[in-house]
């Protein structure tokens, strides 16, 4: 079945430093892939996705690129900021979009100190 | 536009309590998922509503647990009886369709003491 394996946490960095979240991934087919973002006392977000191999999501300066190769989908941002403070979860679908029977990781808990 | 909203935020109940949780999808949202997260582990898919019939329910751990989705509007996930194993936090979210986004609600925090 499907797995999704991601680094756990707490992740500790100090502000502008340079940030990775490894994410890989075990799948038949050709699943998407997702990075979802809960900050505290919020919901789950939407952070980015990528629907095929060596396909780059982005978003606020947070990127993801899908690599087929080595089935994983690792999270990046150059510079962090206090307000990056939340969990990360990595995900992926059998399908292009939505969440219909997404499979997650177990989450990583990124702190950023000023 | 309203989001996602779950309610209650927090539940703190006994053992062999029944507990309800209630989900408000986005308006016009026919497909609304139930997924659970144990603490320390996975978030699972519980299961999947297409307005009020239930698409997929393969990820319902067991008979104490009830979803029903009245008029294709909310739903109500019930536990009943709660065991201690149930503890977690219980999202909800809504897509237009299979492929498109889904939106997460807050989640009910549930803990079974």
């Amino acid at each position: 079945g499907n797995s999704v394996t991601q680094m756990e946490g707490p992740v500790t960095l100090s502000e502008e430093a340079f940030l990775t979240i490894n994410c890989t991934y075990t799948a038949t087919g050709y699943p998407s892939l997702f990075w979802y973002v809960q900050y505290p006392g919020e919901g789950l977000q939407l952070l980015l996705k990528a629907t095929k191999a060596d396909d780059k999501g982005s978003n606020k300066g947070f990127e993801a690129t899908y690599r087929k190769e080595t089935t994983s989908f690792h999270l990046e941002k150059g510079s962090v900021q206090v307000s990056d403070s939340a969990v990360y979860f990595c995900a992926l679908s059998d399908l292009r979009g939505g969440a219909d029977g997404l499979t997650f990781g177990k989450g990583t808990h990124l702190i950023i100190q000023p | 536009e309203a989001g996602v909203t779950q309610f209650p935020s927090h539940s703190v109940i006994e053992k062999g309590q029944t507990v309800t949780l209630r989900c408000d999808p986005i308006s016009g949202h026919d497909n609304l998922y139930w997924y659970r997260r144990v603490m320390g582990k996975e978030i699972k898919f519980l299961l999947h509503f297409v307005k009020e019939s239930k698409q997929d329910e393969s990820g319902m751990p067991n008979n104490r647990f009830l979803a029903e989705r009245t008029g294709g509007t909310y739903s109500t996930l019930k536990v009943q009886p709660a065991e201690l194993e149930d503890s977690g936090v219980y999202f909800c979210a809504s897509s237009q369709s299979r492929e498109t986004e889904a939106f997460f609600g807050q989640g009910t925090r549930l803990t079974v003491v």
